[in-house]
């Protein structure tokens, strides 16, 4: 099982263009979830999909969308980047949702940088 | 407002020494996740703590989870070079979505050989 995969692992964008995070498990989870990690700031929820069909915000979800294309992937779209969005993105996948099973998987990260 | 606390934020030690990391909330949360992060890739889990009170060993880490389930403590004993990374607490508040997790701000941890 390759687990958690994110493409690509490097990207940078000039202001203003757009750009898709792609992120697919192979572990039949449920749950999936984007987040930036920005030094110093720990891992901060972007968007998260309970299950397939469904999509929610989470703490900062402006300036980005989301597709839960099927169960196993689930894209990042960023309409018109901004440095603000110079971060490292890493998607994640879970089980189910539920107080007992809140262990999750993590891809390697993709490295965005916005000039 | 940070709704996880990790202290401290960064810690060098040398081999061979012991370190407690921290976990700190106001809130109550269903569980607790423990990851460590290594440059250049995502998280891994650790543990995860359930119970008010519950302590788990892995090898030389020692991790509890508070009493009142608001704080957790990860111990290592004896700390080798291979324990230098980025520890992150997480985990589901019982006031929000069960599906959604908070993360602390992370500790990072070098051991000098």
């Amino acid at each position: 099982n390759a687990g958690v995969t994110q493409t690509p692992k490097f990207q940078v964008l000039k202001t203003g263009q757009s750009m898709t995070l792609q992120c697919a498990q192979d572990m039949n989870h449920n749950s999936m979830y984007w987040y930036r990690q920005d030094p110093g700031m720990g891992l901060r929820l972007i968007y998260y999909s309970a299950s397939e069909g469904t999509t929610d915000k989470g703490e900062v979800p402006n300036g980005y969308n989301v597709s839960r294309l099927n169960k196993r992937e689930f894209s990042l779209r960023l309409e018109s980047a901004a440095p603000s969005q110079t971060s490292v993105y890493f998607c994640a996948s879970k089980r189910r949702p539920g107080q007992d099973s809140n262990e999750q998987f993590f891809g390697p990260g993709t490295r965005l940088t916005v000039l | 407002t940070q709704l996880l606390e990790q202290s401290p934020q960064f810690l060098s030690i040398q081999e061979g020494e012991n370190l407690t990391v921290y976990c700190n909330s106001s809130s109550v949360f269903s569980s607790l996740q423990w990851y460590r992060q290594e440059p250049g890739e995502g998280p891994v889990l650790l543990v995860t703590v359930v119970t008010g009170g519950e302590v788990k060993k892995l090898k030389r880490l020692t991790f509890q989870f508070g009493d009142a389930r608001k704080d957790s403590s990860l111990h290592i004993t004896a700390a080798q070079p291979g324990d230098t990374g980025l520890y992150l607490c997480a985990g589901p508040r019982m006031d929000t979505n069960a599906g959604k997790s908070t993360f602390g701000d992370g500790t990072t941890l070098t051991v000098k050989p």
